[in-house]
């Protein structure tokens, strides 16, 4: 049973736009959720988080929405930059439980 | 210093063969993880040490066998690896109360031939 599912596997965005990556999960339990950005040949990077008390979190162009009733969250990235283009997973996870990732979606942004 | 490293960054082996991955980390990390990640799938959980004890053991088989010397250093032993055993293995350190999220290595990219 997939606990964290990001849906989309792809996303093509151009330059300057709002790029947004959705993800879902199914576990109530889960009260902290994480978005971390990995490039080729490199390891997974922490990008931004939210705690469930929470509904919003902003740092920078980088803002992570939190619907619990939906069991949704969304990382909004505007603008998009070229350099944004990556692969973005989505975690999550209860009290010290360690993290449950999605299978990640390839961001692309064009120039 | 903010790094987790990783060694070899990668590495082929042999079925018969024993090898070692390592995993380094000077941040005071208490918790230190190994994850494992096949190709468009995502980083699935191996192992967890807390205080350098083995706390989770994701039902890994006896092939891998993970050891905390201290509590900067990880190791994953090898042996007796099948084909499908080859993917990326992640290591990663975060305080126990994880609200910091994990710090996360390169990698070491395995090839069982």
């Amino acid at each position: 049973d997939q606990q964290v599912k990001q849906n989309s596997p792809s996303l093509s965005v151009q330059e300057g736009r709002i790029s947004i990556l959705n993800c879902d999960y199914t576990n109530s339990m889960f009260d902290y959720f994480l978005w971390y950005k990995k490039y080729p040949a490199e390891g997974p990077t922490f990008l931004i988080s939210i705690s469930s008390i929470k509904d919003k979190n902003e740092d920078g162009r980088f803002t992570v929405f939190l619907n619990k009733s939906a069991k949704h969250l969304s990382l909004h990235i505007v603008p998009s930059q070229p350099g944004d283009s990556a692969v973005y997973f989505c975690a999550g996870n209860s009290g010290n439980t360690p993290l449950v990732f999605g299978k990640g979606t390839r961001l692309s942004v064009i120039a | 210093d903010t790094e987790v490293t990783q060694t070899p960054k990668h590495l082929v082996m042999g079925m018969t063969n024993k090898k070692s991955l390592k995993c380094e980390q000077h941040m005071g990390h208490r918790a230190m993880y190994w994850y494992k990640q096949k190709a468009k799938k995502p980083p699935e959980l191996m192992f967890v040490y807390s205080y350098e004890k083995l706390s989770i053991n994701e039902s890994v088989p006896s092939r891998f066998s993970p050891e905390c010397p201290n509590s900067s250093l990880l190791n994953l032993h090898l042996h007796a690896l099948q084909p499908e055993d080859s993917a990326l293995y992640l290591c990663a350190s975060s305080q126990v109360n994880l609200n910091y999220g994990y710090t996360f290595g390169s990698g070491t990219r395995l090839t069982v031939v």
